[in-house]
Formats: C-alpha cells, structure tokens, sequence
C-alpha cells in the first residue's frame, strides 16, 4: 500500500480543542469508508462510516467528511478528552467489509 | 456487536521455529476472516483472505508458504508463520464479517522473534 515504511503523522491537542484528522485515499472507484480507532496494543475499533453519495455525516462528537473530487476524508473530533488519545486511521472497503485497505494514520496526543 | 478472539495475544519464540495465531469468531459465523500486519508505528497491511474449505488468497508479495493460513471451520481461522525469523516480529489482527455491514477486528497479537 501506499503508507508501506512511512511512520505516522502526530496531532496533539489540549482537552476540551476540536481535533481535525485528514486522510487521502487512492482508489477513486472506493464507494464506503471506515474511521477506526486503535489504542496502543489493541486491534482498530469502528468509529464512523461513510458512503460516497454522502459528503458529511455526523456521529456523537466525531464528523466524517469526504470529499471525493481530492479523494479526501477528514474526522473531526469535538471537545476531544484525554481518551481520545490513540491512533486513526481510515479505510476503504473493499469486496467485503472486512477486506480493508488502510490509510497512513495519525498518532492523536489529548494533553489534559 | 460481534466479537472476533485472537490468541495468543502475544508470544515470543526463537528464530527458526513456528508460531501459531488463531483467530475465533466467538458469536457468528465467518466464511471469510481477513489476516493484517503491523509494523510499529505504521499502518495495517492486508497479507491474506483466509476462505473456509478453501485455499486462503494472498496479496501481492506475501509469502504464501512463510505464513500458512488454515480455515478449517466456520469459526476458527489459523495463521502460521514458518521458520520465524526477527524481520516476522509484527502485531498481526484479524478481522472477520458477520454480513452485516461491518468487519470486526481481534486484539491482535504481537510476535517477537529472537
């Protein structure tokens, strides 16, 4: 994949700020995408989906944007706490919902 | 949701010798488990498509004979990595679909070969 040897990008942030996550995808066919969550040690949790006839969709504090001119994606995160802090990640769905390729990732740091 | 269940969740074992991941999906069915890799500080990569009664499909530049996939049952997917060597040591996950529109992912398991 395109992340392959690249180490994450951080993000910190104070508890309390909004925090804006961006991801690039590269299959512009890709028609529903996946914010996951992973903890330190721990597989990626679901966060929030979003499919391509749709640009915006709203979660409990968490946002997904996509933008499918630039092949973009970004998760806002509101009034983000200290247990925010993990790394995210987006993903394009492939032939099945578990067959995922993964985007580069972003370390978020929640300082309290 | 559905819950998938990797063991062990990590294990360490000599260069040379082989090392057995088992992936379970505890409360439904999975004729497809998916088999990842990651390295520290880097994204999940895909390595296989683990299919029941069937042989597992690879991606591009995995080694199908280093990491041996067996999907005996509905709900048991196996990964083996044979002759383990120091640049094996990874966390691997596996994730599972319970057809209802969303993968479900193990714990992970982190190997060290030394």
């Amino acid at each position: 994949g395109e992340s392959v040897g690249l180490h994450l990008p951080t993000l910190s942030v104070q508890e309390g700020d909004n925090s804006i996550i961006n991801c690039a995808y590269s299959n512009s066919a890709s028609d529903y995408f996946i914010w996951y969550k992973q903890e330190s040690g721990k597989g990626p949790q679901f966060i929030i989906d979003i499919r391509s006839n749709m640009d915006k969709r709203q979660g409990q504090r968490v946002t997904v944007l996509l933008n499918k001119t630039v092949k973009h994606l970004s998760l806002q995160i509101a009034a983000t706490q200290p247990g925010d802090s993990a790394v995210y990640f987006c993903a394009e769905v492939g032939t099945s919902y578990g067959k995922l390729t993964f985007g580069q990732g972003t370390i978020l740091t929640v300082h309290p | 949701g559905a819950v998938v269940s990797q063991h062990p969740s990590w294990v360490i074992c000599k260069s040379g010798t082989s090392v057995k991941i088992e992936c379970r999906s505890l409360d439904f069915q999975a004729t497809t488990m998916f088999w990842y890799r990651q390295f520290p500080k880097q994204s999940l990569m895909l390595m296989a498509t683990s299919n029941e009664g069937s042989k597992a499909t690879y991606e591009q530049g995995v080694e199908k004979d280093k990491f041996l996939i067996n999907h005996a049952s509905l709900t048991l997917s196996t990964l083996t990595v044979t002759s383990a060597h120091p640049e094996d040591s990874s966390f691997y996950i596996c994730s599972a679909d319970p057809d209802f529109g969303e993968a479900f992912f193990g714990q992970g398991t982190r190997l060290t070969v030394v």
